[in-house]
């Protein structure tokens, strides 16, 4: 399968823990990375490969994987974690990369 | 730190073609290392990667678009560009640039450009 499945919309508590995940065939064999994106800005890189985070993102957002699912954890959910989550990784050829479909995350 | 900076018409006609330039600054495409891509959005939609060229001009397309794209790169003038031909409505959208390294381990879109809004109308 070349598609990555993600929830259309999650929703937090503030200060919760919340897992954003990400399904699809080609995650047994390739990492994941994660994006976020707020209202007509640009998408920022927010974790990729095993679990690293880019330079200025807070340490409340991890990554992890398992067999076909990646997940983006964000451990105390803060007001400004609330944006639109798309998961990126290569489809089953290794050669063509693919976006999820996003994951608007509501925090409460 | 590295910018990247789309531009190109806001307004193309159908079934031509469109046409977009990425200017990378603060760092060389031909230094090797990257890819850079091509990222769209439709209006109130999830993102779609169209293609990326590696500095030696290798391309790769997403098969759905493939037929109608080509991605070019002037490493002279540290830029790579994006036509898509005999465009649709369905072409409007948000266009972003983005670098992402190459890496065994796993990586990601680390640079992204602002994006750039392209309509399909006549």
């Amino acid at each position: 399968s070349s598609e990555l499945t993600q929830d259309p919309a999650v929703s937090v508590a503030l200060g919760q823990t919340v897992r954003i995940t990400c399904q699809g065939d080609s995650l047994r064999s390739y990492y994941a990375s994660w994006y976020q994106q707020k209202p007509g800005q640009a998408p920022v890189l927010v974790i990729y490969g095993k679990n690293n985070r880019p330079s200025g993102i807070p340490d409340r957002f991890s990554g992890s994987s398992s067999g076909n699912t990646a997940s983006l954890t964000i451990t105390g959910a803060q007001a400004e974690d609330e944006a639109d989550y798309y998961c990126n990784s290569r489809d089953s050829s290794g050669n063509h990369l693919i976006f999820g479909g996003g994951t608007k995350l509501t925090v409460l | 730190q590295v910018q990247l900076q789309e531009s190109g018409p806001g307004l193309v006609k159908p079934s031509q073609t469109l046409s977009l330039t990425c200017t990378v600054s603060g760092g060389s495409i031909s230094s090797g290392g990257y890819y850079w891509s091509w990222i769209r959005q439709h209006p109130g939609k999830g993102l779609e990667w169209i293609g990326y060229i590696y500095y030696s001009g290798s391309t790769y397309y997403n098969p759905s678009l493939k037929s109608r794209v080509t991605i070019s790169v002037d490493t002279s003038k540290n830029q790579f560009s994006l036509k898509l031909s005999s465009v649709t409505a369905a072409d409007t959208a948000v266009y972003y640039c983005a670098r992402s390294p190459i890496a065994a381990a796993g990586t990601g879109f680390d640079y992204w450009g602002q994006g750039t809004l392209v309509t399909v109308s006549s």
